[in-house]
């Protein structure tokens, strides 16, 4: 079965600066893979879906990469915010959208 | 436009018991998955529903079991319940089955078992 790691230690970084957040995962490349947010006591938030064939995908201030090759993502945040604090999952997006998480990583802005 | 909505939000049961917990998709939305997150971890699928119909299941005892109705909203229910069964109970609602769906992911159901 797919294994996904994301960055085992807590994430923190200065307001201000760029977060880098890394998924590696093994077997099989999905498809797309999807990238969450999760507030204490919530249930995750969708932020990005990058396909297979796309090398990069932007959204405002966040950026995802997804290299099939190194079976890995980079998920990115500039200009870190406060309000940027939270976890954030990895999600292999497999056909039949049986996601396969990561165990997240819990950034902290520090102002 | 509502969204996911999970009840009850928190609940305490005693080894042994029964629970169910109720998932409403959002609007527009025809497929329910099921997830169990454990503190510290990531969410874990359970099962999928589809036309009222388990689609998928993950790596989960019979113990645990579901149900989708006309309208889509649906169930989970976990029988002879366990210690270990203490998680947040998240439902995940999308607009068919194929990849490349986003999920949307309600408040999640909090169950204690003591």
């Amino acid at each position: 079965s797919q294994k996904i790691e994301q960055n085992s230690e807590a994430l923190n970084i200065q307001e201000g600066k760029t977060a880098t957040l890394t998924c590696n995962y093994t077997n099989y490349s999905p498809a797309y893979l999807q990238w969450y947010r999760q507030d204490p006591g919530r249930g995750p938030v969708f932020l990005l879906l990058i396909r297979e064939n796309e090398k990069e995908k932007r959204k405002e201030r966040l950026k995802v990469t997804f290299d099939t090759t190194l079976k890995q993502s980079l998920f990115h945040i500039t200009a870190s915010q406060p309000a940027d604090s939270a976890t954030y999952l990895c999600a292999l997006d497999p056909p039949g959208n049986q996601f396969y998480f990561g165990t997240g990583t819990s950034l902290t802005v520090i102002p | 436009d509502a969204g996911v909505t999970q009840s009850p939000t928190h609940l305490i049961k005693t080894r042994g018991q029964q629970v169910t917990l109720r998932c409403s998709p959002k609007s527009g939305h025809d497929t329910v998955s099921w997830y169990q997150q454990a503190l510290g971890q990531g969410p874990q699928f359970i099962f999928q529903y589809y036309e009222e119909e388990e689609r998928q299941r993950g790596n989960f005892p019979d113990r645990f079991s579901g149900h989708q109705f006309p309208n889509y909203s649906s169930e989970l229910n976990v029988n002879a319940l366990l210690l270990g069964d203490s998680a947040l109970y998240l439902c995940a609602s999308s607009l068919g089955q194929g990849a490349g769906n986003t999920i949307y992911f309600g408040e999640g159901s909090w169950l204690t078992v003591v």
